[in-house]
């Protein structure tokens, strides 16, 4: 399995600004994938990172909020952006593994004021 | 109808028990499907890949039916340390590749 790190862990930020995250995989992996879980609510996929391409959305993400890097097979960044307490949540990193398998990362936690 | 659905819970057992979670998915398409846990405030964790022909991993059995897209999830002699959260995941196929689905999860209280 990959070992997944990111950071920061955690961070507190005022409404208007940017937040900029770092997921780092101890090994190259074609997949990675950022999500989001709000309290109490299941994960839920904001987009694939593509590896020197652009990223694939899922509906109801758009990439002018969450923009998303992926300059190589083991890191890749996830930009919130103008940020709104709505976008107060967990967000967490995610690799595939082998047989459709997805490890994840230790997560951000984001509060915005 | 939810992609995954699962019983919330919380199932509170006693240490010891056998207690079972179930999980249905709408994509008849779906191939892959997992068990993941999730402690309070980490990351989830794959418990365990779910075969159609059932599968064994120590006191835990997971079981697929596609023809009802129910999928289960047995645990014998409960612990202590299995208080979780339970996620059940489906795979869902896109074009050239797949992305998984996330149950809300169903939350599990082993007591002494």
């Amino acid at each position: 399995s990959a070992v997944i790190s990111q950071k920061p862990s955690r961070d507190i930020c005022q409404r208007g600004t940017s937040l900029t995250i770092q997921c780092q995989v101890d090994s190259q992996v074609t997949m990675m994938f950022w999500y989001r879980q709000q309290p109490g609510q299941s994960l839920t996929l904001i987009a694939t990172a593509n590896q020197g391409s652009e990223a694939t959305y899922e509906s109801g993400f758009v990439i002018d909020k969450f923009p998303i890097s992926r300059p190589n097979l083991t890191f890749s960044t996830l930009t919130v952006s103008n940020m709104s307490p709505e976008d107060s949540s967990i967000y967490l990193c995610s690799a595939r593994g082998a047989a459709d398998t997805q490890y994840f990362g230790p997560g951000t936690r984001l509060t915005v004021l | 109808r939810k992609e995954v659905e699962q019983d919330p819970g919380p199932f509170n057992v006693p240490e010891g028990a056998t207690v079972a979670f179930n999980c249905t998915y709408s994509n008849s398409a779906s191939q892959s499907f997992f068990w993941y846990r999730q402690d309070c405030r980490k990351e989830p964790k794959l418990l365990m890949s779910v075969y159609s022909s059932g599968n064994e991993d120590g006191r835990f059995t997971a079981q697929l039916n596609r023809a009802s897209q129910y999928i289960s999830l047995l645990i014998r002699d409960s612990k202590l340390s299995d208080s979780a959260t339970y996620l059940c995941v489906v795979n869902r196929r896109n074009s050239g590749y797949s992305t998984l689905t996330f149950g809300k999860g169903t939350m599990l209280l082993v007591s002494p």
